[in-house]
């Protein structure tokens, strides 16, 4: 059974701090490692995926890294705004995907 | 809009009573997923197609559920007999092409109560 694991569960920051959270992901069989936002009661949206050890994304304030040989990927987000708030969730492409539980951000203004 | 929908958004029903769902994927996607998830939980895989063959059943995937995909485009999932251990936000997504690094669109979920 594989197991994607996320840190930490959830956490709470002022506006404008920076943050950042991990996904934890087997390291064999790996294909390709996704980012996706949920924000509630909308559908969760494609923030990243990154298949290559070492790769580098970003999109504005949000960017992420992996690192496919220890099997982990972090998620950073710079000045965190309130509508930063969302899970944020990560998935592990192999023969399936496999979703971690998600870290839950909520940005206090 | 040209994404993926899911209805009803949310569903109430009793113990014992059957329910159905449908998905509406992005139109030239061929591939479309069924998730379950649950409070604390990430989404769960529970099946795929490609077009109107069913792939892949996971084991959570109990002989009370069935899902179709007629003509490869909408899908349904049935739940028969529901439970309230069935009580979830059950998500689709669909994507184009499998062999990539394919990314997962997905719709807003249909939330089922099982009283």
């Amino acid at each position: 059974i594989l197991n994607v694991e996320q840190s930490p569960q959830s956490l709470h920051v002022q506006e404008g701090d920076s943050t950042n959270f991990t996904c934890s992901f087997p390291s064999s069989n790996f294909y390709a490692l996704h980012w996706y936002r949920w924000e509630t009661a909308k559908s969760p949206e494609a923030l990243f995926v990154m298949t290559l050890n070492g790769d580098e994304k970003k999109k504005g304030r949000i960017s992420a890294t992996l690192n496919t040989k220890e099997g982990y990927s972090y998620l950073y987000i710079k000045g965190s705004q309130p509508e930063d708030s969302a899970t944020y969730l990560c998935a592990f492409q192999g023969q399936n995907f496999v979703f971690g539980p998600g870290t839950r951000l909520s940005v206090l203004p | 809009d040209t994404g993926v929908s899911q209805d009803p958004r949310h569903k109430i029903t009793k113990r014992g009573q059957n329910v159905t769902f449908r998905c509406d994927p992005i139109s030239e996607h061929n591939r479309l997923y069924w998730y379950r998830q649950t409070l604390g939980q990430g989404p769960e895989f529970l099946t795929y197609f490609q077009n109107e063959a069913q792939l892949e059943k996971s084991r959570l995937l109990s002989d009370r559920f069935s899902a179709e995909r007629p003509k490869g485009s909408f899908s349904t999932l049935e739940i028969q007999r529901t439970e309230q251990g069935d009580s979830a936000m059950y998500l689709c997504a669909s994507s184009r092409d499998r062999s990539k690094q394919e990314t997962q669109y997905f719709g807003p979920g249909t939330r089922l109560l099982v009283l």
